[in-house]
């Protein structure tokens, strides 16, 4: 079992709507997790980064942490074209050194 | 602007060449990692370096070399023995290797194998 679950999609979804990103750990010990924008033939954006549980909210975007359950997602309200792009989730532990992703999920945002 | 600069974003290679992709930050931070991506398969640890003259192998090291003599550079050396070079290489940092720091990425470099 891969330590950070993710699906890939593709998910396809009208202009304005809103899109639920999610990931599933399988390690208790995650406390820090992130969540990054790559669009194609660039390098990864960090869009949010949150401790524990909780929400955080930025701007069209809010990460959820939910650590009962070790699942996170990533809300993108009013979705817009320019939201076109895979999105990776990554976490780590506080003494680690390393860091973990999913594979991402593809999302288009159809005009 | 404070980031991280990798060179160059394009490059060939002929089967049984080294090459050298630069990867060089001037956000001040600690720790610098070097990671592949191939489609479908996520990103890859090849090599991270917590501190100056320091380098650890991560999962798929073999076929690539390092170093890190100085803070803000990290240049990662792809060598002839790596089987299946082709791919998009992304260097990234982190203000400490352990701890709370998020982590930072290039904008990548693709080799491709001719």
């Amino acid at each position: 079992q891969k330590e950070v679950e993710q699906d890939p999609g593709p998910l396809s979804v009208p202009e304005g709507a809103i899109v639920s990103l999610n990931c599933t750990y399988s390690n208790s010990a995650f406390q820090y997790f992130m969540w990054y924008r790559q669009y194609s033939r660039k390098g990864p954006e960090l869009l949010m980064y949150t401790y524990s549980s909780g929400n955080k909210e930025d701007g069209r975007f809010t990460a959820q942490v939910d650590k009962s359950s070790k699942y996170i997602s990533l809300f993108i309200r009013d979705s817009q074209p320019s939201d076109s792009a895979t999105y990776l989730c990554a976490m780590r532990i506080n003494t680690g050194n390393q860091f973990y992703f999913g594979t991402g999920t593809s999302l288009t945002v159809i005009p | 602007d404070g980031g991280i600069t990798q060179s160059p974003k394009y490059l060939f290679r002929k089967e049984g060449q080294n090459v050298t992709l630069s990867c060089e930050q001037n956000l001040n931070h600690d720790a610098m990692y070097w990671y592949r991506q191939d489609p479908g398969q996520g990103l890859r640890l090849i090599y991270y370096s917590q501190i100056v003259n320091d380098f650890q192998k991560g999962d798929i090291a073999e076929g690539y070399s390092v170093s890190r003599e100085k803070k803000e550079s990290f240049p990662l050396t792809v060598t002839s023995a790596q089987k299946n070079p082709t791919a998009f290489y992304l260097c990234a940092s982190s203000i400490e290797a352990s701890g709370t720091g998020e982590l930072f990425f290039g904008e990548g470099s693709r080799l491709t194998v001719l």
